[in-house]
């Protein structure tokens, strides 16, 4: 199966710091990585869509410049959280498509998602 | 608007008991559907997804799901409901030819011994 892992599973950092979330598909190559948001009881929030090689796409009112993406290789997507504020504290998901041939598969493998802490 | 909504926030069921779980869309044409399942702290995994086909999807873990496209729905059903199945549940959608999937905002399950 398609196997997604992110690490760290969950990080406290101090205020003003940035913090670093890596996802990693170790089975197949994903071209397009996503991360989402998601505050307490609520849904996931897209932030952004990574895409190997290029600049992310960013969702309306997510603040590129804090939220730095970088997805550097068919495997690896990175999260920085740059100048953590409490604010910030959240657990964030990041996910991958699989791309059978020219055909999107449709599925969304999940990593397991990092709760971050700002104090 | 695209759209994916989940009607009921919190459901509470007896062990046993049958469940559904509700979902509808708006799309302008029928888009892939899935539902997710999270446990607390947790990724989300895949219980089952509809492309085509059949509309009576079966999943994992005793789940199944029925497409219906005069109702712009893709319901949750399971017959019988153990105590590990509490969890939240989401409702996705994808349109044909993107990659932006969008989520329902969850239905939490809850189920009494």
């Amino acid at each position: 199966g398609a196997v997604v892992s992110q690490h760290p599973s969950w990080v406290i950092c101090k205020s003003g710091t940035s913090v670093k979330i890596e996802c990693r598909s170790l089975d197949f190559q994903a071209t397009t990585m996503f991360w989402y948001r998601q505050f307490p009881k609520q849904s996931l929030m897209l932030m952004a869509t990574s895409n190997e090689g290029s600049k992310a796409t960013y969702e309306q009112g997510v603040e590129k410049d804090k939220f730095l993406i970088n997805h550097a290789s068919l495997t690896l997507s990175t999260l920085t959280v740059t100048s953590a504020h409490p604010e910030d504290s959240s657990f964030y998901i990041c996910s991958a498509s699989r791309l059978a041939g020219e055909t999107n598969t449709g599925e969304l493998f999940f990593g397991e998602g990092s709760r971050l802490t700002v104090l | 608007a695209q759209s994916v909504t989940q009607p009921d926030i919190h459901i509470t069921v007896s062990e046993g008991a049958s469940l559904e779980l509700r979902c509808n869309y708006s799309y302008g044409a029928t888009p892939y559907l899935f539902w997710y399942v999270q446990s607390p702290g947790q990724g989300l995994q895949l219980l089952l997804k509809y492309f085509s086909g059949d509309t009576l999807v079966q999943g994992i873990k005793g789940f199944e799901a029925e497409f219906k496209r005069s109702q712009s729905s893709f319901n949750l059903r399971k017959p019988s409901v153990h105590w590990s199945d509490a969890a939240e549940y989401f409702c996705a959608a994808l349109g044909s030819g993107t990659y932006k999937y969008i989520f329902g905002t969850g239905t939490r399950l809850k189920v009494l011994a």
